[in-house]
């Protein structure tokens, strides 16, 4: 699986969108880009993935850049429940594979 | 919703003692998964299973074992607990090649 470079930590006031940025500029044409977030003592919790169009649920929404070697997760409305770690993950689809979490970007939101 | 549920949140083991943490998912999910987490390595793949009785070895099995018996429920054993497999233990399910669903973590310390 390739290799994501994240910033280590952002902060963002409630109520504001929070950009998060995911280089990822030795994936392959047959690799997703999955983003994950672990709230402090829980579990880590699927947010979104795409391959190469822009994704949107009811979480967040992942802007791909069309050379695919970057990416951003957005949260639209940031909340204090949204304060976590948040993971860029890149890695083949259709088998059983492993996730590899590198350190992720830890957002702070603040009131 | 998936729902992965663990068996315990917080363990205490002494040295030595046979160990059992149990995982269960409720949709029908062909993959599991077990993970430990330490600060600063990030989550370490120990074992998954891809099918009922099926298992592989992941990043550190050294120390574990598993059990499939059925579907919905992957264990993880440890057969002579040691101090240095204190942990966050996750356990996730998926279905083949997509996105992995976790539970809420054991905390396992060995004392």
């Amino acid at each position: 699986d390739a290799k994501t470079t994240q910033p280590t930590s952002m902060d963002c006031a409630e109520g504001r969108a929070a950009n998060l940025p995911c280089n990822h500029s030795t994936i392959s044409g047959n690799e997703y880009v999955y983003w994950y977030r672990q709230i402090h003592s829980q579990g880590p919790q699927y947010i979104i993935h795409g391959l190469k169009n822009n994704e949107t649920n009811e979480m967040a929404s992942l802007i791909i850049t069309e050379d695919r070697k970057s990416s951003t997760l957005i949260l639209p409305h940031a909340t204090l429940r949204d304060t976590a770690v948040y993971y860029c993950i890149v890695r083949a689809t259709g088998t059983a594979s492993k996730l590899t979490f590198g350190t992720g970007t830890r957002l702070q939101v603040t009131l | 919703d998936v729902k992965v549920t663990q068996s315990s949140r917080y363990l205490v083991k002494r040295t030595g003692e046979k160990v059992f943490l149990e995982c269960v998912q409720d949709m029908d999910h062909e993959n599991m998964f077990w993970y430990r987490q330490d600060p600063g390595l990030g989550l370490r793949l120990i074992y998954f299973s891809y099918d009922v009785k099926m298992k592989e070895k992941g990043d550190i099995p050294e120390g574990y074992s598993v059990s499939r018996e059925k579907k919905e429920r992957f264990s993880l054993i440890l057969e002579s607990a040691s101090t240095n497999q204190t942990s966050m233990y996750l356990c996730a399910s998926s279905l083949a090649g997509y996105e992995q669903y976790f539970g809420p973590g054991t905390r396992l310390t060995v004392t």
